[in-house]
């Protein structure tokens, strides 16, 4: 067990609709991270927040974003969703201090998002 | 563009037959290599870092190493406990803490 908590495990939805995943962040853990896994391109940076605070954009969408809290959970949020948007999301998590680095990230077990 | 190449996209090995994974990158400098395992239906798992060339790291039957160029993910004696996908990631100097992963290796151990 990572420590890291997604939800839904699953979500199946049609085409146009909205959907919020939610990641709460190993105990003590200020650095949220979150990535797309498909079948075709592997697992690929979205976003990570820091504190609260955006700290670098992947290849995310317009269509997407996402946000971190004062309790430091994060939630990604997709709209418009359309087929090509189906993959496993995952958050992660790591013991990042300010303005250090770190490549040791504590991943969760993902959202699998079906869109339909 | 930071990429990662990872070969064999799979590999299916008996048990004790000792092997290695080999993963290529191009990146414009690099701050770290990092190994992970990814069980199915589970979030990757953090194995090593790597910072530069020549270093080696070992965990039970899992070695890796770093050249300028690759690195290796050697497998001694695996067992069928060590099946899963295992992936590489690079952290470019300037690039904040995102991680560039590749595809990954599917490792299959048989009896």
């Amino acid at each position: 067990d990572s420590g890291v908590t997604q939800t839904p495990k699953h979500l199946i939805t049609a085409t146009g609709q909205r959907v919020t995943l939610r990641c709460s962040p190993r105990s003590g853990d200020l650095s949220v991270y979150w990535y797309q896994q498909s079948l075709d391109q592997g697992l690929q940076f979205l976003i990570q927040y820091y504190n609260g605070e955006e700290r670098a954009k992947g290849n995310i969408l317009e269509r997407f974003s996402a946000q971190q809290f004062p309790d430091l959970h994060s939630e990604l949020n997709l709209s418009s969703l359309e087929l090509g948007d189906s993959a496993l999301y995952f958050c992660a998590s790591s013991a990042l201090k300010a303005g250090g680095n770190t490549g040791e990230l504590f991943f969760g077990e993902g959202s699998r998002l079906t869109v339909l | 563009e930071d990429q990662v190449t990872q070969s064999p996209e799979a590999l299916r090995l008996q048990e004790g037959e000792s092997s290695s994974l080999n993963c290529s990158y191009t990146v414009s400098g690099l701050r770290g290599l990092f190994w992970y395992r990814q069980d199915p239906g589970k979030g990757p798992e953090f194995l090593f870092t790597l910072y530069s060339a020549g270093e080696e790291k070992e965990k039970e039957r899992l070695k890796a190493t770093l050249t300028k160029k690759e690195s290796f993910l050697h497998i001694t004696a695996p067992k069928p406990e060590d099946s899963a996908t295992y992936l590489c990631a690079v952290q470019a100097t300037g690039g904040g803490n995102k991680l560039t992963f590749g595809t990954g290796t599917q490792l299959k151990v048989e009896l």
